[in-house]
């Protein structure tokens, strides 16, 4: 079955740091694969998205994330972090169900807190 | 404007009731979800709406019924709460469900606790 491991539950960094959050999938196709972002008591936000072409993906906010096939992965990066940056970061793939393609299944979700 | 929105944002109930939760979209999308996020945050879909006709219903208890009167509302209504059932609810819509690059986007939740 498609699944989707963040190893990672909590990660500290210091502002200014970069930052690298881990995503594992479980996938027989070429996976659209998300980077989502949760703030306290918010909804979530779409960082960015894989679906074909080149493999480096930019996002909003200063991310980047990098899908490697060999690796199933799609880790999610930032150069420099900053204190706003401090959030919940779930990865997902959507996978397809039927004629429905656009069934996504989340990780477990990565919390990030950034210290000053 | 708000694009996906719910209503209300928090629901405090006792167990045995009924109860609704509401979420609209004026983002022109023809796809509507709803997601359960547990007290771990982990999401998981319930059910996906297209065009008000059903697409998605994973293993949900059937004390949960979506509703959908057009593409712009999907309602969750709930029987006969279980504390099991506190959670944060996540309504979500997309262009469509056929191409699976779509983004969704998300309202902002429903928090739902039942004593």
């Amino acid at each position: 079955a498609q699944s989707v491991t963040q190893p990672d539950i909590h990660i500290t960094v210091s502002e200014g740091a970069s930052l690298e959050l881990r995503c594992n999938y479980s996938y027989g196709a070429t996976p659209y694969l998300f980077w989502y972002v949760q703030s306290p008591g918010q909804g979530l936000q779409l960082l960015l998205k894989y679906f074909s072409g080149d493999t480096l993906v930019q996002g909003i906010k200063g991310f980047e994330a990098e899908f490697k096939r060999s690796q199933s992965s799609f880790n999610l990066r930032k150069p420099s972090v900053h204190w706003s940056d401090a959030a919940e970061y779930f990865c997902a793939v959507a996978r397809a169900q039927g004629g429905a393609t656009n069934k996504l299944i989340f990780g477990t979700g990565t919390l990030l807190a950034v210290q000053p | 404007d708000t694009a996906v929105s719910q209503t209300p944002k928090y629901l405090v109930t006792q167990m045995g009731n009924d109860k609704s939760i509401k979420c609209e979209q004026n983002l022109g999308h023809d796809t509507m979800y709803w997601y359960k996020q547990d007290s771990k945050k982990f999401l998981k879909i319930m059910f996906s709406y297209n065009n008000k006709e059903l697409i998605i219903n994973e293993t949900v208890p059937n004390r949960f019924s979506p509703k959908s009167p057009d593409k712009a509302h999907l309602n969750l209504h709930i029987n006969s709460l279980e504390l099991g059932d506190s959670a944060v609810y996540f309504c979500a819509s997309s262009q469509d469900f056929s191409a699976g690059y779509n983004e969704q986007f998300f309202g902002p939740g429903t928090r739902l606790t039942v004593l």
